[in-house]
């Protein structure tokens, strides 16, 4: 079935190291790829977005690039901060008939040293 | 801004209680979703709605209902509360789908079920 896989965490790393979180998914046709971003106790906000093969999502620093080939949305930041601590979800969107839904990974836990 | 509002962020019920999740969106949004975030599962979708007194069933709506009489509201209902529901439930809204269209999120409802 359709299903996005996302690296687990928690992932831990010092500030201004380079980031990636790896995604794949598994979907028909061709799904429009997200990444939400989610602070403690807050809820999910749009990071970045891509609607069609070989599109580069950026914001804040991070980037990641639709790979149709490889099935693949990996989120990358060359120099991370404090400040982006928090949980990264990797999503499609799934089209039923003419509405959609996002399907989510896991989530992945960020957490940056000072 | 788009802004989705949860009408309460925190709620401790007992088991078999009646509970009701309000969420209300600012947008004149067509479709309103409600998933639910646990620790290990990531976002799982409970029902969604892409009109007035429309829903659909998303992965997990056993135990839940929902209702829609106004464009603008979307509420979650659990008949008979149960400790297996205790978790954070997260509004969203978006437009019509087209291909790309983001998902807004609340910030999220804890509900701890005694």
């Amino acid at each position: 079935g359709n299903s996005v896989t996302q690296m687990e965490g928690p992932v831990t790393l010092s500030e201004e190291a380079f980031l990636t979180i790896n995604c794949t998914y598994t979907a028909t046709g061709y799904p429009s790829l997200f990444w939400y971003v989610q602070y403690p106790g807050e809820g999910l906000q749009l990071l970045l977005k891509a609607t069609k093969a070989d599109d580069k999502g950026s914001n804040k620093g991070f980037e990641a690039t639709y790979r149709k080939e490889t099935t693949s949305f990996h989120l990358e930041k060359g120099s991370v901060q404090v400040s982006d601590s928090a949980v990264y979800f990797c999503a499609y969107m799934n089209y039923g008939g003419s509405q959609g839904n996002l399907i989510f990974g896991k989530g992945t836990k960020l957490s940056v040293k000072p | 801004d788009v802004k989705v509002t949860q009408s309460s962020r925190y709620l401790v019920k007992r088991t078999g209680e009646k509970v009701f999740l309000e969420c209300v969106q600012d947008m004149d949004h067509e479709n309103m979703f409600w998933y639910r975030q646990d620790p290990g599962l990531g976002l799982r979708l409970i029902y969604f709605s892409y009109d007035v007194k429309m829903k659909e069933k998303g992965d997990i709506p056993e135990g839940y209902s929902v209702s829609r009489e106004k464009k603008e509201r979307f509420s979650l209902i659990l008949e008979s509360a149960s400790t297996n529901q205790t978790s954070m439930y997260l509004c969203a809204s978006s437009p019509s789908a087209i291909s790309g269209n983001t998902i807004y999120f609340g910030e999220g409802s804890w509900l701890t079920v005694v």
